[in-house]
């Protein structure tokens, strides 16, 4: 069965430093892994998708990359605002079971 | 891009009543749409999988009989809480894909307070 786990489960990080947001997953047989934007109460917002035989997407300040073999992609925020602070959540969409598999998230905070 | 609204956004509701929350594509035919459910400071987590015109299928632990999933058109999904109670508060997100992309768009959720 695919586990998804993100590490860190939170992070605070002063205004305008580079992070890095890590998600694994244990079945390296997958269609598209996605990372998601969750702010309080509200529904999930899309940021990246990366089909599997891609290894990474930039968009704008975000770029995501996968390692399908070894379970792991990483969000790398540039230059983070604290417009940035939110949960963010990247899912694995398993190609057997043809729905999303959840990592747990992590809370961003970033300080002005 | 894909856009999907649930209606109601919110909702409060007394204990053992019924509340249907909907979920549309607007713009494309979903021919699998996807119920989650979050609790406060859990991840999301699916509910059921329905695909048009046949009945849902549920995630283990989930009762089929108190959450009444109708996806009776390519654009259209009902999610029904039978017989509400106080646990059953939880935000409720419903995403759509269509055949072709498999990319699952999300709707804005819906908080379902039960009091």
């Amino acid at each position: 069965k695919q586990e998804v786990t993100q590490i860190p489960a939170a992070l605070s990080v002063p205004e305008g430093e580079n992070l890095v947001l890590n998600c694994s997953f244990t079945d390296s047989a997958i269609y598209n892994l996605q990372w998601f934007r969750q702010d309080p109460g509200k529904g999930l917002t899309s940021l990246l998708l990366i089909q599997s035989s891609q290894r990474e997407q930039t968009s704008g300040r975000l770029n995501a990359s996968l390692d399908k073999s070894s379970g792991r992609s990483t969000l790398y925020i540039a230059a983070s605002q604290p417009g940035d602070s939110a949960t963010y959540l990247c899912a694995v969409f398993d190609n057997y079971g043809q729905n999303f598999v959840f990592g747990p998230g992590t809370r961003l905070s970033v300080l002005p | 891009g894909a856009v999907v609204s649930q209606h109601p956004s919110w909702v409060i509701c007394k204990s053992g009543t019924s509340v249907k929350i909907e979920c549309r594509s607007l713009d494309f035919q979903a021919t699998t749409m996807f119920w989650y459910r979050q609790f406060p400071k859990q991840s999301l987590m699916l509910m059921a999988t329905s695909n048009e015109g046949s009945k849902a299928t549920y995630e283990q632990g989930v009762e089929k009989d108190k959450f009444l999933i109708n996806h009776a058109s390519l654009t259209l999904s009902t999610l029904t809480v039978t017989s509400a109670h106080p646990e059953d508060s939880s935000f409720y997100i419903c995403s759509a894909s269509s055949l072709a992309g498999r990319e699952q768009y999300f709707g804005p959720g819906t908080r379902l307070t039960v009091t």
